[in-house]
């Protein structure tokens, strides 16, 4: 049970090129997020997703693209990346955390530079 | 919209002595509360979480949380830290349907021997 993975774990990027990060988790988990965290500003939610299929917006999504095709899996992609997206970005699933024993569990996070 | 304000950036503490980390929250609806702990260069790990019930809530590793309605807090607290509870520290709200997180800018606890 690997719980939640992220790919790639860094990465540097020149202004205007594009990529994608690649989320998994085993855990049938419904929800899914992605966050990114800057230095004093704690987590911000980029998008999220309630279920295979479908995703919204969340606090921060401009420049930002994701998909949902399978339950396990989250992508976010950056068409065309620019220095203020230099952050380092964190996925996480939960159950609908409804009860005391439900979590949202995190990835270790993709360090993402881009110059 | 909801936002989360935590009052220190960073909270220096002898070890075994008690620690208080300060959460504010402002929100139009009710909301569920949550503390979060950061490892260096690891994910965020739930502590504890406040849905219903009692306001007193007890978390993992000693530490527990009381939800204050009126003074819109949900301030954490461990009575005895140890050198291991070095880490950030970071207070979160969300809606009732977990659609959206808003997380605290974090504290640093910086436990020294």
């Amino acid at each position: 049970n690997a719980g939640v993975t992220q790919t790639p774990k860094f990465r540097v990027l020149k202004t205007g090129q594009s990529m994608t990060l690649l989320c998994a988790q085993d855990m049938n988990h419904e929800y899914m997020y992605w966050y990114r965290q800057d230095p004093g500003m704690g987590l911000r939610l980029i998008h999220y997703s309630v279920g295979e299929g479908t995703t919204a917006k969340g606090e921060v999504p401009d420049g930002y693209n994701v998909s949902r095709l399978k339950k396990q899996n989250f992508l976010l992609g950056l068409e065309s990346a620019a220095p203020s997206q230099t952050s380092v970005y964190f996925c996480a699933s939960s159950r609908r955390l409804a009860t005391s024993t439900d979590t949202q569990y995190f990835g270790p996070g993709t360090r993402l530079t881009v110059l | 919209a909801q936002s989360v304000t935590q009052l220190d950036s960073q909270v220096p503490v002898f070890e075994e002595a008690p620690v208080e980390l300060r959460c504010n929250y402002s929100s139009s609806v009710s909301v569920y509360l949550f503390w979060y702990v950061q490892y260096p260069n690891q994910g965020l790990q739930l502590l504890l979480k406040y849905l219903s019930g009692s306001t007193l809530v007890k978390g993992i590793n000693g530490f527990e949380a009381e939800f204050n309605k009126s003074q819109t807090s949900f301030h954490l607290r461990k009575p005895s830290v140890h050198i291991s509870d070095t880490a950030e520290y970071f207070c979160a709200v969300s809606s009732y349907n977990f659609n959206k997180f808003y997380f605290g800018s974090g504290t640093k606890l910086n436990v020294k021997p």
